[in-house]
């Protein structure tokens, strides 16, 4: 079956501290990769999306991700994070061959301490 | 961008009743619509997929009995659930696919269901 993994389900960093988040899926085919961030009492928020081309991908509030295919991997990267960047984030990943729908990862709680 | 409404965004009810939740697009058609079901400190787990015009594709697990779902407008799908239990009690989230074609969805704000 095809899963998503998230590695650190808790992450606590001082502000300006540099920020990754694994992510790691199950499946070799083509996939479309989703990184979503839900802040305190909101919806999900679309970080960054990756459907081919650069695997460098970057997306909003200075997010970027990278895909590394043999690695079956798409973390997420900021160099220094904020305060408010504090949220749960989750990985999503739509399994082409399997049609329209995403398989979200567990989720990182992220607490920035300012 | 894309806005997803649900409504309700809270609803308590009792044990053995059925409870309608609403989930809107409000600036775009949406063909497929997701409804999502997240359990405390756990991830989105889907429950179906709900096509405009035709009946809705449910996850292996998810009693289609028990949770109807109806899409019968381009900007509208609802989730039913009926014979409500205490272990039903959740947060239900739907989300709309881009209508451009692409995999991307855009989420609602969810709905909290208690079931007392």
């Amino acid at each position: 079956a095809q899963s998503v993994s998230q590695h650190n389900h808790h992450v606590i960093l001082s502000e300006a501290a540099s920020l990754e988040l694994g992510c790691n899926y199950s499946y070799g085919g083509t996939v479309n990769l989703f990184w979503y961030v839900q802040y305190p009492g909101q919806h999900l928020q679309l970080l960054l999306k990756y459907f081919s081309g650069d695997p460098l991908v970057k997306g909003i509030k200075g997010f970027e991700a990278e895909f590394i295919k043999s690695k079956f991997s798409f973390n997420l990267r900021k160099p220094s994070v904020q305060w408010s960047d504090t949220a749960e984030y989750f990985c999503a990943v739509n399994f082409m061959e399997y049609g329209n729908k995403l398989v979200f990862g567990a989720g990182t709680i992220l607490r920035v301490k300012s | 961008g894309a806005v997803v409404s649900q409504h309700p965004s809270r609803v308590i009810c009792k044990s053995g009743t059925s409870v309608k939740i609403e989930c809107r697009s409000l600036d775009f058609q949406a063909t497929t619509m997701f409804w999502y079901r997240q359990f405390p400190k756990q991830s989105l787990m889907l429950m179906a997929t709900s096509n405009e015009g035709s009946k809705a594709t449910y996850e292996q697990g998810v009693e289609k009995d028990k949770f109807l779902i109806n899409h019968a407008s381009l900007t509208l799908s609802t989730l039913t659930v009926t014979s409500a239990h205490p272990e039903d009690s959740s947060f239900y989230i739907c989300s709309a696919r881009d209508p451009s074609g692409s995999t991307e969805q855009y989420f609602g704000p969810g709905t909290r269901l208690t079931v007392t």
